[in-house]
């Protein structure tokens, strides 16, 4: 089984800023894959970032960028230069690779409020 | 807009009643998932469609069921409805890419 641990509920940051949520993942699982998704209040699930066990670099896209750390077990969130519209909750999940199905395991989520 | 489309997108229905979800993927993705978020259970994954064949299952009650159709759209019916069915329920799709792409919702209330 997989499990995902975000301890953050709520974050404040100033604009342009940047931030790190956290998320520390368990998993017997040798292949799996990170991601994390954005939820504004309008309730849309919004793909940020995806990083795979087996990838040596971190991933990156645009602004958004996943520190990977294995041997921790962990997949942060960094977003750089923070902007309004990044407030939302942020949740990071995990999913094994193999048989069985893709299905997503979330954490609780991450709120975050980007202040003037 | 991720190519997910989900009706309806706000469903207000009574107690032991029965209600059908509506979801079309993105095209050309095989695979449909359904998933309920709840302020009790957070995100929780129902069950997993991949052209037309059940793939996985989650924590899916007996009273909701799920199917895939040829035209790979899928519909979740949710039945004999209790209070705390209540819930967003969110559709998503996935082709030969790693991630999943979400529906808007669809926000159910139970009165």
């Amino acid at each position: 089984a997989q499990k995902i641990t975000q301890t953050q509920p709520g974050m404040f940051v100033q604009e342009k800023e940047a931030v790190t949520l956290d998320c520390t993942y368990d998993t017997s699982d040798q292949s799996y894959g990170l991601f994390w998704y954005k939820q504004p209040s309008s309730g849309e699930m919004i793909f940020l970032i995806y990083q795979g066990s087996y990838d040596e670099q971190n991933a990156t896209e645009g602004r958004y960028s996943l520190n990977f750390q294995k041997a921790r077990k962990s997949a942060n969130l960094v977003i750089s230069a923070s902007q309004l519209g990044d407030s939302a909750m942020y949740f990071c999940a995990m999913r094994p690779y193999g048989a069985g199905g893709n299905k997503l395991t979330f954490g609780t989520g991450t709120q975050l409020k980007v202040e003037l | 807009d991720s190519g997910v489309t989900q009706t309806p997108k706000h469903l207000i229905t009574a107690t032991g009643q029965r209600v059908t979800l509506r979801c079309s993927p993105r095209s050309g993705d095989l695979s449909v998932y359904w998933y309920q978020q709840s302020l009790d259970q957070g995100l929780q994954f129902l069950i997993q469609y991949y052209n037309g064949e059940e793939r996985a299952k989650g924590n899916i009650l007996e009273r909701f069921s799920a199917q895939q159709f040829p035209d790979l759209h899928s519909e979740l019916n949710l039945s004999s409805l209790e209070l705390g069915d209540s819930a967003l329920y969110f559709c998503a799709s996935s082709g030969s890419g790693y991630e999943q792409y979400f529906g808007p919702g669809t926000r159910l209330t139970v009165t």
